[in-house]
């Protein structure tokens, strides 16, 4: 079984300053899918930048990259020139590539980032 | 722009009583998902459809909860009885089933048993 990490339930950054979001993760499995969904209060969740595992150049979305570090097990979030409607809570989720359950997703517990004006 | 529907979006109700979740999901998506979410915690997957199939409800709490999707579309999560610990978040999801597996998610419906 997978599991997913995230050890930084709450953090806040002002305005146009960069945050770091941090997600660990355990599996056996060599190749897989790394996501992070964004829950903005009272909205649906919706996908923000998604890596796959056998892709050694990290995901970029406009404002939003990502460090994938295999070895390490590691997915962490940078959000850059940060803006008052990225305020949200923050998921990092696994999904293998194949396989039984290879369509479901697991997820951390979550960040809650807010941006201060 | 397709979305996932739910409802209600809220529900109240007293413990030991029926409640019912409704999800349709994005036209053409042959996977569906019905999450928990407690409050300051991630998603927990409870049951997987794959048409009118159950792939997976290993998680779902088959003494009182029941989920159905009849004809491969819609479908609806049932409790019975509920429960205090029941109150949550229930996130209803939908996926092309092929491809990198982005889930679409619903707004959920929030639950609170008294």
């Amino acid at each position: 079984a997978q599991t997913v990490t995230q050890s930084q339930p709450e953090m806040s950054v002002q305005e146009a300053e960069t945050v770091t979001l941090s997600c660990t993760y355990d599996t056996s499995e060599s190749n897989y899918y790394l996501f992070w969904y964004k829950q903005p209060p009272s909205r649906q969740m919706i996908l923000v930048i998604r890596q796959e595992a056998y892709k050694q150049q990290n995901a970029t979305e406009n404002r939003f990259s990502v460090n994938f570090q295999k070895a390490a097990k590691s997915f962490s979030l940078k959000i850059s020139d940060s803006q008052l409607g990225d305020t949200a809570m923050y998921f990092c989720a696994f999904r293998p590539f194949l396989g039984a359950g290879s369509y479901q997703l697991t997820f951390g517990k979550g960040t809650k980032l807010s941006v201060i004006p | 722009e397709a979305e996932v529907a739910q409802s209600p979006r809220y529900k109240i109700t007293e413990k030991s009583q029926a409640v019912a979740f409704w999800c349709d999901p994005i036209s053409g998506h042959a996977t569906l998902y019905w999450y928990r979410q407690i409050l300051g915690q991630g998603p927990e997957l409870l049951v997987q459809f794959q048409d009118e199939s159950v792939v997976d409800d290993s998680q779902l709490p088959k003494d009182r909860f029941s989920a159905e999707r009849l004809k491969g579309v819609d479908s609806t999560l049932k409790i019975q009885p509920a429960e205090l610990g029941d109150s949550a978040m229930y996130l209803c999801a939908s996926s092309p089933g092929v491809g990198t597996g982005e889930l679409f998610f619903g707004e959920g419906s929030r639950l609170t048993v008294l």
